[in-house]
């Protein structure tokens, strides 16, 4: 069955230390990966997508994340993360028979 | 522009019965998702329309059901309510226009059984 693994649950991380949230899935062919975010109180939003093209993909507030076919991961990355990066954040690659499988979630909390 | 609404926001019931659970899309959108959203298991695919049809269904047993309306607003139904059942559901919509379907989530429906 398909699948998508988020190993990190929980994630506590000083301001301006790196980040780095694994995403892997179990599915091969052509994939579409999503990476949404939940800032507390508000609704889940798109952080950032992959279709094709180049594998490092930018999306809003400077994360970004790496396509590895090979490793079928979709991780994704911040620099310096920041107070306000505190949410959870889910990797949901596009399955065509289930649309999005998104993963458990990792809460990430920045301590100021 | 309104976004996805859900309602109502907290719904209480009790083992055994029936609940029903409300969606309304972003206006022009015409798929709709289902997702239950336990806690420690992430979000969990229930149920897709689009154009007023079930296009696929997740893991769940047959008591959970719903509709989409012709105005692609669209109903959940949990019958036989169990305990387990207890978790925020999100409802969210899409333009149906192929692989590039961003997903605009509602705010949810926290259902509690007791």
């Amino acid at each position: 069955a398909q699948s998508v693994s988020q190993h990190n649950h929980h994630v506590i991380l000083s301001e301006a230390a790196s980040l780095e949230l694994g995403c892997n899935y179990s599915y091969g062919g052509t994939v579409n990966l999503f990476w949404y975010v939940q800032y507390p109180g508000q609704h889940l939003q798109l952080l950032l997508k992959y279709f094709s093209g180049d594998p490092l993909v930018k999306g809003i507030k400077g994360f970004e994340a790496e396509f590895i076919k090979s490793k079928f991961s979709f991780n994704l990355r911040k620099p310096s993360v920041q107070w306000s990066d505190t949410a959870e954040y889910f990797c949901a690659p596009y399955s065509g028979t289930y649309k999005y499988i998104f993963g458990t979630g990792t809460r990430l909390k920045v301590l100021a | 522009e309104a976004g996805v609404t859900q309602s109502p926001t907290h719904l209480i019931k009790t083992r055994g019965q029936q609940a029903t659970l409300r969606c309304s899309p972003i206006s022009g959108h015409t798929s709709v998702y289902w997702y239950q959203q336990a806690l420690g298991l992430g979000l969990q695919f229930l149920l897709w329309y689009d154009e007023g049809e079930e296009r696929n269904r997740g893991n769940f047993p047959p008591r959970f059901s719903g509709r989409q309306f012709p105005n692609y607003s669209s109903e959940l139904n949990v019958n036989a309510l169990e305990l387990e059942d207890s978790a925020l559901y999100l409802c969210a919509s899409s333009l149906y226009s192929g692989i590039d379907e961003k997903l605009f989530f509602g705010s949810g429906t926290q259902l509690s059984v007791l």
